[in-house]
């Protein structure tokens, strides 16, 4: 199993709340990205990073926004959570780029905006 | 436009009983082609990554195929059991830069009855 970690698995918060998903790994890979994660849907890229003080934007716009201060934490906050924002999300990462390795996903973390 | 498509969408099957996932890509320039299990909640696991050469990669019960002419991989499961009930996620790579990026399918919703 891979040693990426994410927390909370689950989290149910009123609209307007400011909030932090957790994500590290201890593989010490450079590369990390987080996926957004509807049911039935295909995952989005959201956001990576490809090493300390590296970050851009995915495929996907979000109103989250990341930070990558060490290389095995990549969190991702949402300065004012909305019922929008309700959906499954993964980080991953990766030793090289992602197009050539194989990627490593946490368990992932359900938000529900109330 | 760069896409991935699997069917069925969701298939039912006995313990016991041998399936096929199909997965068809517009992926281009391709780099490589992974199946993953996501079991419901978690995150996904990589089964296998096929590159251009290979056409069959095998991992335990699992055996991807790929032809590479037509753009389509399979996924084959043999002697299926509970603990495959899951989703199996196609996923094609590019190699359009030197970053590459992830295509994702929709997913098989596999369930196994006892």
């Amino acid at each position: 199993e891979a040693d990426i970690y994410q927390t909370p698995r689950y989290l149910v918060i009123g609209t307007g709340k400011k909030i932090t998903l957790e994500c590290s790994q201890t593989m010490g890979h450079d590369k990390m990205y987080w996926y957004q994660q509807d049911p039935g849907m295909e995952l989005h890229l959201i956001h990576y990073s490809y090493g300390v003080n590296s970050t851009e934007k995915g495929d996907l716009s979000s109103e989250s926004t990341v930070s990558r201060i060490r290389t095995e934490h990549f969190p991702l906050t949402l300065e004012s959570a909305r019922p929008s924002h309700t959906s499954q999300y993964l980080c991953a990462s990766s030793e090289h780029f992602v197009g050539q390795s194989e990627a490593f996903f946490g368990q992932g973390t359900r938000l529900t905006v109330v | 436009k760069n896409q991935v498509e699997q069917s069925p969408q969701s298939l039912i099957i006995l313990e016991g009983k041998n399936c096929t996932l199909q997965c068809n890509y517009t992926v281009s320039p391709f780099s490589n082609l992974r199946w993953y299990k996501q079991d419901t909640g978690r995150g996904p696991v990589s089964l296998t990554i096929m590159t251009f050469s290979e056409n069959t990669k095998s991992n335990g019960r699992y055996t991807a195929t790929l032809d590479a002419d037509t753009k389509q991989s399979s996924l084959h499961i043999t002697a299926s059991q509970l603990s495959d009930s899951a989703s199996y996620i196609c996923v094609v790579s590019d190699r359009g830069s030197t970053l590459g990026r992830l295509y994702f399918g929709r997913g098989t919703q596999l369930t196994v009855w006892p």
